[in-house]
C-alpha cells in the first residue's frame, strides 16, 4: 500500500467545514483512498474512500486531485462528535488484506 | 444489522490467567481479523480469517496467542497465559471485499487489562 501523510492534529469551529488533507505521492493505478476515523474509546470507523472522482456521502465528501497524489476530506458541518483521529489509507480494494493505520489527524471540534 | 459485536466490553485478570475474547462478524461478511491497540504501537493486525480459515497469522504476538474461528458467526482469540504486556484494545473487524469496496467494519473492542 502506499505510503500516506496527514498532519497529527487540527482545529476546526463548530458548525464550520473540516477540511482535512492527506499527502499520497506514490499511489499507483489501482489503489483507493480510504477515510477512517476513531472517536475516543470507539472501534475505527469508516467515512468514504474513492479512486480518481469525488465522492460524498451522508457523512463526508471526498477530493482528490486530478494527479492523485493527494486528497481533502470535508466534513461540510462539524460538531463537537466529530472529534475523533482520521485516518487516511491508500490500498487496491478487493485486496482483503488488513488495514494499516498510520498516526492520523486528530481533528478537535471546538465549541 | 446489528454490526460486529464483541466481549466482554471490559476484562480484568491477573497475570497468568486465561483469556478469551469473543466476536460475531456481521453476517454474511466472509473475512474476519483481529486487531490490538497500543498507545505505543497503535492499531496492528494479530490475524485475519478467509471463510473460517487462518490466512495470515504473521502479526500474533507469540504461541500464548491463538485465534479460533469455528463457523462463519463466531471467532475467539485466546491468550494463555496472559502478562501484563498484553493490556491492550483489541478489535474485531469483518468485511465482504468486492472489486471496487472492501470496507472493514469494526465491532467496539475489548479492553484487556491484565495486572
Amino acid at each position: 500500500d502506499a505510503k500516506t501523510t496527514q498532519p497529527p492534529s487540527m482545529d476546526c469551529a463548530e458548525g464550520r467545514a473540516a477540511n482535512l488533507p492527506c499527502n499520497h505521492s506514490t499511489i499507483s493505478g489501482n489503489e483507493y483512498v480510504y477515510w477512517y476515523r476513531q472517536i475516543h474509546s470507539q472501534g475505527p470507523q469508516y467515512i468514504i474512500h474513492g479512486l480518481k472522482n469525488n465522492e460524498t456521502n451522508e457523512m463526508a465528501s471526498l477530493i482528490i486531485t486530478e494527479d492523485r497524489k493527494s486528497s481533502t476530506l470535508i466534513l461540510p458541518h462539524a460538531t463537537l462528535r466529530d472529534t475523533a483521529v482520521y485516518y487516511c489509507i491508500v490500498r487496491e480494494s478487493g485486496s482483503a488484506r488488513q488495514l494499516t493505520f498510520g498516526s492520523g489527524t486528530q481533528l478537535t471540534v471546538l465549541p | 444489522d446489528a454490526g460486529v459485536i464483541q466481549s466482554p466490553r471490559h476484562e480484568v485478570t491477573e497475570m497468568g490467567q486465561e483469556v478469551t475474547l469473543r466476536c460475531k462478524p456481521i453476517s454474511g461478511h466472509d473475512y474476519l481479523f483481529w486487531y490490538r491497540q497500543t498507545m505505543m504501537r497503535g492499531l496492528e493486525l494479530l490475524i485475519y480469517f478467509n471463510n473460517n480459515v487462518p490466512i495470515d497469522d504473521s502479526g500474533m504476538p507469540e504461541d500464548r496467542f491463538s485465534a479460533k474461528m469455528p463457523n462463519a458467526s463466531f471467532s475467539t482469540l485466546k491468550i494463555q497465559p496472559s502478562e501484563p504486556r498484553d493490556s491492550a484494545v483489541y478489535f474485531c473487524a469483518s468485511s465482504l471485499p468486492r472489486p471496487s469496496t472492501d470496507t472493514q467494519y469494526f465491532g467496539p473492542g475489548t479492553r484487556l487489562t491484565v495486572l
